[in-house]
């Protein structure tokens, strides 16, 4: 089945500068990656998504780029603010498992004022 | 507005009760899902299902049951509650085309003394 590993597991940043996580995957046919922002007490919230017919996509602060080849993606958040602290999970999707999410581990990012 | 419902939002109940949580979606979607998550760790897999009675186990092994008799219905009952069960239980759900990621629920915080 399905492997997605996460790191960091913890990152701090200064409030500005940027900020990024990694995830890689195992299986070849995961064709959609979602991101999750989770805080403190609530629930995760998707904040941005990639499919695996595009390299790059953007909105805003936050972009995503993958890396078929070397089955892995990343999400990068520029100018950082405090409110961007919260844990963040990636997650990959195979076709051929009915699109069931595979989840990391989880990355606690703290951006510091 | 189309979401997905958790109730309670808190639970603390004895060792040995006989809980049900409950979990409603109005988004119309097909598959359902349901996580456990110490606060801020990562996401265990418990339960999902694609459609009206069909149930699967996940990941983690569990001593609950689920029942799909719905399509906006995916409640998860704990037989005998024991102190291991607290935990946090998040439902999600999500459509098939396109895919997109999950819609979480608020989450169940239960608390077995």
């Amino acid at each position: 089945g399905e492997n997605v590993e996460q790191h960091p597991s913890t990152l701090s940043v200064q409030e500005g500068d940027s900020a990024v996580i990694k995830c890689t995957y195992s299986d070849s046919a995961s064709n959609y990656f979602p991101w999750y922002k989770q805080e403190l007490g609530k629930r995760p919230q998707l904040i941005i998504d990639i499919r695996s017919n595009v390299g790059e996509k953007k909105d805003q602060r936050i972009a995503v780029t993958l890396n078929k080849t070397a089955k892995h993606f990343s999400l990068h958040i520029t100018e950082t603010q405090p409110e961007d602290s919260a844990v963040y999970f990636c997650a990959a999707s195979p076709r051929d498992t009915g699109n069931q999410f595979y989840f990391g581990t989880g990355t606690s990012l703290t951006v510091i004022p | 507005e189309a979401d997905i419902y958790q109730t309670p939002r808190y639970l603390v109940i004895g060792t040995g009760k006989k809980i049900t949580l409950e979990c409603s979606q109005t988004m119309g979607h097909d598959k359902m899902y349901w996580y456990q998550q110490d606060p801020g760790m990562e996401l265990h897999l418990i339960h999902y299902s694609y459609g009206v009675n069909s149930t699967e186990k996940g990941d983690l092994s569990s001593e609950s049951t689920v029942s799909r008799i719905r399509t906006e219905h995916f409640p998860l009952t704990l037989e005998s509650a024991r102190p291991s069960h607290t935990s946090q239980y998040l439902c999600a759900s999500s459509g098939t085309e396109p895919i997109r990621g999950y819609t979480f629920g608020s989450g169940t915080r239960l608390t077995v003394v």
